[in-house]
């Protein structure tokens, strides 16, 4: 069973609007994180945002806010005011058990294309 | 500033050559590395656990003999392509977890290594 699932292969949104990218995670064990990254087509990954298993409040960094919804095992990452730049791919992943070890999940991604 | 970082940034080959990536952790000292692959538009899929001064981890599927993985140090690990195909194109990234770090973001990518045998 896929641990990562993205359903949604490209979003489009105008600029200066908010968008949401959709992720639901699998995964039985009580401690585990969740990451956002950016991929432009340079192919770095750029590390966006971060919600810990035990996280009680919903992560926020900038224009990027985490949608945690643990019961429903989703992590969807909105995007407010979008901006040209914001054009890439998105990748949701996941590192379970011990969060400093490091091994990540990483869903198919979503391309997203900012519209001016 | 860039924490990990990756060399070469691209890199051409014949078939049949062996090229070697590295990984280099600048400011901190990485006990384990990841290396992943990734095909165009498809995800990243985790080929090994790079160990210092132990072997690496290989994921199922993954040829060990031909992904050949070195961790001599605490800042360094090599992915060397071995007899490299057309099929081995693709591009190569790395990632390194900081152990200096108790929670959250744990872990750097570097730049990511271009592949192209032709």
């Amino acid at each position: 069973a896929q641990k990562i699932t993205q359903t949604q292969p490209g979003m489009f949104v105008q600029e200066k609007e908010a968008v949401t990218l959709d992720c639901t995670y699998d995964t039985s064990d009580p401690s585990y994180g969740l990451f956002w990254y950016k991929q432009p087509s340079s192919g770095e990954m750029i590390f966006l945002i971060y919600q810990g298993s035990y996280d009680q409040q919903n992560a926020t960094e900038g224009r990027y806010s985490l949608n945690f919804q643990k019961a429903r095992k989703s992590a969807n990452l909105v995007i407010s005011a979008s901006q040209l730049g914001d054009s890439a791919m998105y990748f949701c992943a996941m590192r379970e058990g011990d969060t400093n070890a490091g091994k990540s999940t990483f869903g198919d991604g979503t391309t997203l294309t900012v519209k001016p | 500033g860039a924490v990990v970082s990756q060399h070469p940034s691209w890199v051409i080959c014949k078939s049949g050559t062996s090229v070697k990536i590295e990984c280099r952790s600048l400011d901190f000292q990485a006990t384990t590395m990841f290396w992943y692959r990734q095909f165009p538009k498809q995800s990243l899929m985790l080929m090994a656990t790079s160990n210092e001064g132990s072997k690496a981890t290989y994921e199922q599927g993954v040829e060990k003999d031909k992904f050949l993985i070195n961790h001599a140090s605490l800042t360094l690990s090599t992915l060397t392509v071995t007899s490299a195909h057309p099929e081995d194109s693709s591009f190569y990234i790395c990632s390194a977890r900081d152990p200096g770090r108790a929670s959250g973001n744990t872990i750097y990518f570097g730049e990511g290594s271009w592949l192209t045998v032709v």
